[in-house]
């Protein structure tokens, strides 16, 4: 069992552009959340995925945007990119049939220059 | 608003001590997690807790859901032990939404 994965793992991004990250759950879950962690800082929650929809949302502003496909894979989409969304990006994924315990991935780690 | 505390930011210790670190909340939650956190960014789930006590080799992780505080204690510490251990806590049932600490870093010294 892979656990969770995310792609890429580190990218560099110029102010403006958009960016996508993505990850595919642990087998058998079929939640995914996106978390922001700057550094030194706790992560933040962005929003969270379950059968497709978004279910709940953080504080964060429409720039970020997600999907979630028929495999419970799930993509992170930022646009007009701002140096301060450089951070951390961790997905995480759980499933109520499997006790809600919480699988997190390695991270995507985006600098915006 | 709802936050979460945890205290020491920093801990330092020296290999085969006893280390806690605490972690408290503002309001009734539906589960605690006790997280670990490497220098390449990747989190681990240690503990998931809703109430009592938890162990797991040289971890126990305690919660008191009456003064919504809970501890992650590490037995015979070990400088592999060194890493960030985050509290973090579902409000209100939301499975996975959760509200994280900042985070304790630990630096275990042989």
């Amino acid at each position: 069992d892979a656990g969770v994965t995310q792609s890429p793992t580190h990218l560099i991004k110029t102010r403006g552009q958009q960016v996508t990250l993505r990850c595919s759950p642990k087998s058998g879950h079929d939640t995914v959340s996106w978390y922001q962690q700057a550094l030194g800082q706790g992560p933040q929650f962005i929003f969270q995925y379950y059968e497709e929809e978004e279910r709940q949302r953080g504080n964060f502003p429409d720039r970020f945007s997600g999907h979630q496909f028929p495999n419970y894979s799930s993509e992170l989409n930022v646009n007009a990119l701002l140096l301060g969304d450089s951070a951390l990006y961790l997905c995480a994924s759980s499933s109520l049939r499997s006790g809600n315990t919480i699988y997190f991935g390695e991270g995507s780690w985006l600098t915006v220059v | 608003k709802n936050e979460v505390e945890q205290s020491p930011q920093n801990l330092t210790a020296q290999e085969g001590e006893f280390i806690t670190i605490n972690c408290s909340y503002s309001v009734g939650i539906s589960a605690l997690h006790w997280l670990q956190q490497h220098p390449g960014g990747g989190i681990v789930s240690l503990f998931m807790l809703s109430s009592g006590k938890k162990k797991h080799g040289r971890l126990i992780a305690t919660i008191n859901i009456q003064e919504k505080h809970s501890s992650l204690h590490i037995t015979a510490s070990h400088p592999r032990d060194s890493a960030v251990y985050i509290c973090a806590v579902n409000y209100g049932g939301s499975q996975g939404n959760l509200i994280f600490g900042k985070g304790t870093k630990l630096s275990v010294k042989p």
